[in-house]
């Protein structure tokens, strides 16, 4: 049982241009959610957060929306940078010390 | 200030055999997480750790235990390796104990482990 999805395996954006990623989940008893960024051999790094009681939240060039009546979230990049190429990982939390992950979404930014 | 650690980065076992990981967390950070990455199931959450005490555990067999010291260094072990358990290994660590709320984990790099 798959609790949280991330439905689209890759994303391909120009240079500049606006990158969105979505994120599904199927739990109501998740309360936060955190984006993360994963390059090969590496463990994931946190991007940004969200708690359940806002619905946006920005740091930067990263904004997470949050859509509770919907169970979805997204994270949008603006301006999207060559660096940003990587793995995105949705989580979610509902339990002290566990996220549970989406299976990521490839992101590949062409200059 | 440092990173969350994990030694070693690689390691070779055969089935059958076990094997130890380690895990240190970020300064200051009391509560320690640990994942396991495949291609096939993504990143899987093993078990959470807490001032010693093993407060949440995902599904995986009791060959996959863990503990926690009170520096609040921590340290995983599978035993009887099989096959399938070649993976990835991360431990992640955060800095408030508490409610699920405010769970920012911060992850070390992982440590690759193939069974043969």
């Amino acid at each position: 049982d798959q609790q949280v999805k991330q439905n689209s395996p890759s994303l391909s954006v120009q240079e500049g241009r606006i990158s969105i990623l979505n994120c599904d989940y199927t739990n109501s008893m998740f309360d936060y959610f955190l984006w993360y960024k994963k390059y090969p051999a590496e463990g994931p790094t946190f991007l940004i957060s969200i708690s359940s009681i806002k619905d946006k939240n920005e740091d930067g060039r990263f904004t997470v929306f949050l859509n509770k009546s919907a169970k979805h979230l997204s994270l949008h990049i603006v301006p999207s940078q060559p660096g940003d190429s990587a793995v995105y990982f949705c989580a979610a939390s509902a339990a002290y010390g566990k996220l549970t992950f989406g299976q990521g979404t490839i992101l590949t930014v062409h200059p | 200030k440092a990173g969350v650690t994990q030694t070693p980065r690689y390691l070779i076992k055969t089935r059958g055999q076990q094997v130890t990981l380690s895990c240190s967390p970020i300064s200051g950070h009391r509560s320690v997480s640990w994942y396991q990455q495949t291609p096939g199931q993504g990143l899987q959450f093993l078990f959470e750790y807490f001032s010693e005490t093993q407060r949440n555990k995902g599904n995986f067999p009791g060959r996959f235990s863990g503990r926690q010291f009170s520096n609040s260094r921590s340290e995983m072990n599978v035993s009887t390796l099989e096959l399938g358990d070649s993976a990835l290994y991360l431990c992640a660590s955060s800095l408030l104990a508490g409610t699920s709320g405010y769970n920012e984990q911060f992850f070390g790099p992982g440590t690759r482990l193939t069974v043969l």
